[in-house]
């Protein structure tokens, strides 16, 4: 099992939509979580981090962590084609090194 | 600077070759990571620095891997006798300290191509 789970995609959504990433991780003992979004070509850019059970928001996005259940979610709302991209799942592990899921791929239509 | 920078942006080698790929963190930032993403999304974490001396190692390929952050220079990472399974692109990303929460900010890194 990876350390990180992601569904690869694509997940397609209509413009103004919400769209759902889902990620799940193996290791019960990580703390901190991070979601990247990474344009084709493009380095990743930190898009949400969560570190507590419950609900984050952050303009249209929101992140939810649950850790009994080891699942953490993006929830993007009113979906733009400029969403459009790669969406990395990440966690924290020993040394502080990233632990990254092999990401999904959101395509936004108009 | 603000931004970590990386160069090359591009890099070409035959297989066989050495390959030196460079970074700079972003000004004030102790701690410097070093990734390898190959098949388009698989990351693989190689090694990190605080300051000049190595933080984490345990991703590294030592036959062939090896990797410096020196004072007031940038940091590296080179690739002795490149084989074709290390075409990737190589990131390098920056945090301010080394708390489990601190934001790792990434570089555009280098396009690595073995031919």
């Amino acid at each position: 099992q990876k350390e990180v789970e992601q569904n690869s995609g694509p997940l397609s959504v209509p413009e103004g939509a919400i769209a759902s990433l889902n990620c799940t991780y193996s290791d019960r003992v990580s703390q901190s979580f991070f979601w990247y979004r990474q344009y084709s070509g493009k380095s990743p850019e930190l898009i949400m981090s969560i570190y507590s059970n419950g609900d984050k928001e952050d303009g249209r996005f929101t992140a939810q962590l649950n850790k009994a259940s080891q699942y953490v979610s993006l929830l993007i709302r009113d979906s733009q084609p400029s969403d459009s991209a790669t969406y990395l799942c990440a966690l924290v592990g020993g040394g502080n090194k990233l632990t990254f899921g092999t990401g999904t791929q959101l395509k936004v239509e108009l | 600077g603000e931004e970590v920078a990386q160069t090359p942006k591009h890099l070409v080698r035959g297989e066989g070759q050495k390959a030196k790929l460079y970074c700079a963190p972003i000004k004030g930032h102790s701690y410097v990571f070093w990734y390898q993403q190959v098949l388009k999304n698989e990351f693989k974490f190689l090694i990190s620095f605080q300051n000049e001396n190595v933080f984490d190692e345990t991703g590294m390929p030592k036959e062939r891997f090896s990797a410096k952050c020196l004072p007031n220079s940038p940091c590296s990472l080179e690739i002795q006798a490149t084989k074709l399974e290390d075409s990737a692109v190589y990131f390098c990303a920056s945090s301010p300290g080394s708390g489990r929460r601190e934001t790792q900010y990434f570089g555009p890194g280098t396009r690595l191509l073995v031919l």
